[in-house]
């Protein structure tokens, strides 16, 4: 089955510089990588997500990045923010969005001010 | 709120007690989900309907949790017996095409 991995667990940034948190995944056959941003307390938020035929996504100050033949993918925040302080979780799913998502551990970020 | 709600937030239960949770998804998503997350680790899958139908169950989902979804809108999941080792918040989310959405989840604690 498909496992993903995170890396760094835990991330402080200034306010204002960037974050990147990068996730690798095993199953050649996922084609589909959404990231959730958690809060304490909260169930997971879809902030941005990828298909494979996809090489890169920008919204606003968030932007992914997929390497479909290293199945690396990557979450960029660009000027963060002390809201952005949250958990990040990358994750991933085959043949189709629909099927279950196979989460990362991941990542808690804080953005000192 | 059209989002995805849980009901109860929190539940505390004595070990050996049974337990319901409830999930009402998104009104028009047909496929609904339901998740295990332990304190530091992400959502662990455990099972999902296509309206009606469980279409998966993750060997997670052992013989003393059952899930419903009776009518092809909210489910209900049952942990019969419960074990220390159940204590965990328990996630529901529903998608229609692209994308998981995820509810406040119910957390569990076995005492």
């Amino acid at each position: 089955g498909e496992n993903v991995e995170q890396h760094p667990s835990t991330l402080s940034v200034q306010e204002g510089d960037s974050a990147v948190i990068k996730c690798t995944y095993s199953d050649s056959a996922s084609n589909y990588f959404p990231w959730y941003k958690q809060e304490l307390g909260k169930g997971p938020q879809l902030i941005i997500d990828i298909r494979s035929n996809v090489g890169e996504k920008k919204d606003q100050r968030i932007a992914v990045t997929l390497n479909k033949t290293a199945k690396h993918f990557s979450l960029h925040i660009t000027e963060t923010q002390p809201e952005d302080s949250a958990v990040y979780f990358c994750a991933a799913s085959g043949k189709t969005s629909y099927d279950k998502v196979i989460f990362g551990p991941g990542t808690s970020l804080s953005v000192i001010p | 709120d059209t989002g995805v709600s849980q009901n109860p937030r929190h539940k505390i239960t004595k070990r050996g007690q049974n337990v319901t949770f409830r999930c009402d998804p998104i009104s028009e998503h047909n496929r609904l989900y339901w998740y295990r997350q332990t304190l530091g680790q992400g959502p662990e899958f455990l099972t999902y309907f296509q309206n009606e139908a469980q279409l998966e169950k993750s060997r997670l989902l052992s013989d003393r949790f059952s899930a419903e979804r009776p009518k092809g809108s909210f489910s209900t999941l049952e942990i019969q017996r419960t074990e220390q080792g159940d204590s965990a918040m328990y996630l529901c989310a529903s998608s229609l095409e692209a994308g998981s959405f995820f509810g406040q989840g119910t957390r569990l604690t076995v005492v």
